[in-house]
């Protein structure tokens, strides 16, 4: 079992829909990270949270929109999104100092109609 | 040039073969490096940390070599289970939050 959740774990929605994904841990991490993964490519690095404030954002576009409401919560609201950002958004956690690793959740598998 | 970069494969070998992979990393100061299996439409799950000393964990190995600037993955007595792509990450070196993905190495075990 993982100990990063993801909700939902499927979503599928229009262009014009607003919805957000969200991730939780309970490991004390200070670190957050949002990816996304296309099929048979590695994961994507979108945003990385340190300490609840955005530390990292890689140029993504303002149509996804990161929050961190707290140390253990991540969000990622959607808006107005494209075809092409149909794909697995991931998050992960880590300690976010030293050689610690990421451990990431399972996944929101996102389908854009 | 990328941060980390992999052999992509695939990889087909037999149950019970011996089977490695390397991963090259650019940045001399990286810090820390770590393998992850990732199975089709799944997440990628922690394998193993690689220290600089090397580490075993049962079938197991992960080598690091800082001269040459690359890391080890060694399967031994390959199981069908081990079918997956093996990605390597690389950690820093100047930032702890940032970790650099190769693009993963396939894996097929096969009857």
């Amino acid at each position: 079992d993982t100990e990063v959740t993801q909700t939902p774990k499927h979503l599928v929605m229009g262009m014009t829909n607003k919805k957000s994904l969200k991730c939780e841990q309970h490991m004390g991490h200070r670190a957050m990270y949002w990816y996304k993964q296309k099929a048979k490519k590695p994961p994507e690095l979108m945003f990385v949270y340190s300490y609840e404030k955005l530390s990292i954002n890689e140029s993504v576009p303002s149509r996804f929109s990161p929050e961190c409401p707290n140390s253990s919560l991540l969000n990622l609201h959607l808006h107005a999104l494209q075809p092409e950002d149909s794909a697995l958004y991931l998050c992960a956690s880590s300690q976010g100092q030293g050689d610690q690793p990421q451990h990431f959740g399972d996944g929101t598998r996102l389908s854009i109609l | 040039r990328k941060e980390v970069e992999q052999d992509p494969g695939p990889f087909n070998v037999p149950e019970g073969a011996t089977v490695a992979f390397n991963c090259t990393y650019s940045n001399s100061a990286s810090q820390s490096f770590f393998w992850y299996r990732q199975d089709c439409r799944k997440e990628p799950k922690l394998l193993m940390s690689v220290y600089s000393s090397g580490n075993e964990d049962g079938r197991f190995t992960a080598q690091l070599n800082r001269a040459s600037q690359y890391i080890s993955l060694l399967i031994r007595d390959s199981k069908l289970s081990d079918s997956a792509t093996y990605l390597c990450v690389v950690n820093g070196p100047y930032n702890f939050n940032k970790f650099y993905f190769g693009s993963g190495t396939k894996l097929n075990v096969k009857p």
